[in-house]
C-alpha cells in the first residue's frame, strides 16, 4: 500500500536544540519528495523538493536528505520562530500525491 | 510573493447555500491543480485533482455533486461546495503544480463556516 509516514507526531525542542524529522515512504516510481511548513491557518509554505536517494538541500537552518526509504529534516539551532507544522509529501507514479500526517514543532524561548 | 492565490480567505454562509471558491496560478500555467480540506490539527487530506479541460477526478468518498471543480483554464481552478451544511465547516486549500519547475505551490486557503 502506498504510504507516507511522519515521525514524532509532535516535538518540543529547547531554543538552540538540533533535532532531525523524519518521512518514510513507501511507493513505487518516486518522482519527488516535498518539504513544506504550515502555520496555523495558512497553506502550506514551500520549502524543498527533492529528487533522488543521496540528494540534500539546505536553507537556513534547515537541511534536506533522501534516501530510498526516506526523507529527514534536519533542524539545527532551531529558534522558536521555526515552530510550525512541517508537512512531508510524496510525488509518485502517475502524477499521485500522498501527504504525511505532519510534525508539530514546537520551540521553547 | 504569492505564486498562488486563492479566494476568499475566509466564508461565512447559510445552510443550504453554494459558495465558490477560487484558485489562480500567477506566474505559471497549472496543467494539474489539487484541492484539500483540513481539520484542525490534522493534515491535508486530498479531495480531488483537477486537470485543465477534463473532468475532476474525486478521492474516494468524495461526493463529486457536493464538491463541483472546474478547471477551465491553465490558470483558474474552482471548488463550488453546493447546498452548504454545517459539516462542511473547514479549511480549504488547493495547490498548482509547476511542472517546469517540479514544485507544488499552496494557496493560503478558505476557512468555510457554515452556519
Amino acid at each position: 500500500e502506498d504510504q507516507v509516514t511522519q515521525s514524532p507526531e509532535a516535538l518540543r525542542l529547547q531554543e538552540g536544540e538540533s533535532s532531525s524529522l523524519n518521512c518514510s515512504y513507501t511507493v513505487s516510481g518516486l518522482r519527488g519528495l516535498f518539504w513544506y511548513r504550515q502555520d496555523p491557518g495558512k497553506g502550506p509554505e514551500f520549502l524543498f523538493t527533492l529528487y533522488s536517494a543521496g540528494e540534500e538541500k539546505e536553507k537556513e537552518r534547515l537541511k534536506a536528505t533522501l534516501t530510498k526509504k526516506e526523507s529527514f529534516l534536519h533542524i539545527t539551532a532551531p529558534k522558536p520562530e521555526d515552530s510550525a507544522t512541517y508537512l512531508c509529501a510524496v510525488l509518485y507514479r502517475d502524477d499521485k500525491i500522498i501527504f504525511g500526517k505532519g510534525t508539530r514543532l514546537h520551540i521553547l524561548p | 510573493g504569492a505564486v498562488v492565490s486563492q479566494h476568499p480567505s475566509r466564508v461565512i454562509c447559510k445552510s443550504g447555500t453554494s459558495v465558490k471558491i477560487e484558485c489562480r496560478s500567477l506566474d505559471f500555467q497549472a496543467t494539474t491543480m489539487f484541492w484539500y480540506r483540513q481539520f484542525p490539527k490534522k493534515s491535508l487530506m486530498l479531495m480531488a485533482t483537477s486537470n485543465e479541460g477534463s473532468k475532476a477526478t474525486y478521492e474516494q468518498g468524495v461526493e463529486k455533486d457536493k464538491f463541483l471543480i472546474n478547471h477551465a483554464s491553465l490558470t483558474l481552478s474552482t471548488l463550488t461546495v453546493t447546498s452548504a451544511h454545517p459539516e462542511d465547516s473547514s479549511f480549504y486549500i488547493c495547490s498548482a503544480r509547476d511542472r517546469l519547475r517540479e514544485k507544488l505551490f499552496f494557496g493560503s486557503g478558505t476557512q468555510l463556516s457554515v452556519l
